[in-house]
């Protein structure tokens, strides 16, 4: 049973296209995180949010509480936006931090 | 100023030997994560230190992996007589309060170990 389930598993686009991927849960959550974990890198964390809707630069994220259900939008795309995007959720209880099985992007010049 | 750093970045070892992981916090960050991400599987948590609290254990797959945290800063996670299903990336996370349903996580590089 997953928590989270994202969509797509995988996503081509070419730069400059506007990309949606999304995210859906089955907890009720204190919090939802989006990372992005680039080839042989590190996790870096994009965003939390537990309600609304929050931008940095190119990148949107929207979450919907009642639907359970976020989306990470990224505006014209580039090719450096490659890598695997991770939805997490933090449950109201425990601990735990569930985590999608990722969305990885590839932005074709 | 410094993240989170991990060492070592590669282990090799063999079935049955035990390794040690250990993973430097960013100073001042009281709460500490590790997680385990397996070759195309999704990241899975596996224990939560929250300042001197007892720590949450309850993502350890078996009684072979434990982890420590020494004053409240550094930790160690130790798998005893390793099977090869425990290759896996070994990340390790900090957050400066309580954690992901308050904070943003930092993530460490990982430790990459596989058994042989």
């Amino acid at each position: 049973k997953n928590e989270v389930e994202q969509s797509p598993q995988n996503l081509t686009a070419q730069e400059g296209e506007f990309i949606t991927i999304n995210c859906s849960y089955s907890v009720g959550i204190s919090a939802l995180h989006w990372l992005q974990q680039h080839p042989g890198g590190g996790i870096v964390s994009l965003f939390m949010l537990s309600s609304g809707k929050k931008k940095h630069g190119r990148l949107i994220a929207t979450i919907n509480i009642q639907e359970k259900h976020s989306s990470l939008h990224i505006t014209a795309s580039h090719p450096r936006d490659s890598a695997v995007y991770i939805c997490a959720v933090s449950p109201n209880t425990g601990n735990q931090f569930y985590f999608g099985t990722g969305t990885s992007l590839t932005v074709i010049p | 100023g410094a993240g989170v750093s991990q060492s070592p970045s590669n282990k090799v070892t063999e079935k049955g030997k035990d390794v040690e992981l250990r993973c430097d916090p960013i100073s001042g960050h009281t709460a500490l994560y590790w997680y385990r991400q397996s070759l195309g599987q999704g990241l899975e948590f596996l224990i939560y230190f929250q300042g001197n609290s007892a720590p949450d254990k309850s993502g350890l797959p078996s009684d072979r992996f434990s982890a420590e945290r020494t004053g409240g800063s550094v930790s160690t996670l130790t798998i005893q007589r390793t099977q090869q299903e425990d290759s896996a990336v070994y990340l390790c996370a900090s957050s400066p309060l309580r954690g992901p349903s308050t904070d943003t996580q930092y993530f460490g590089p990982g430790t990459r170990l596989t058994v042989l």
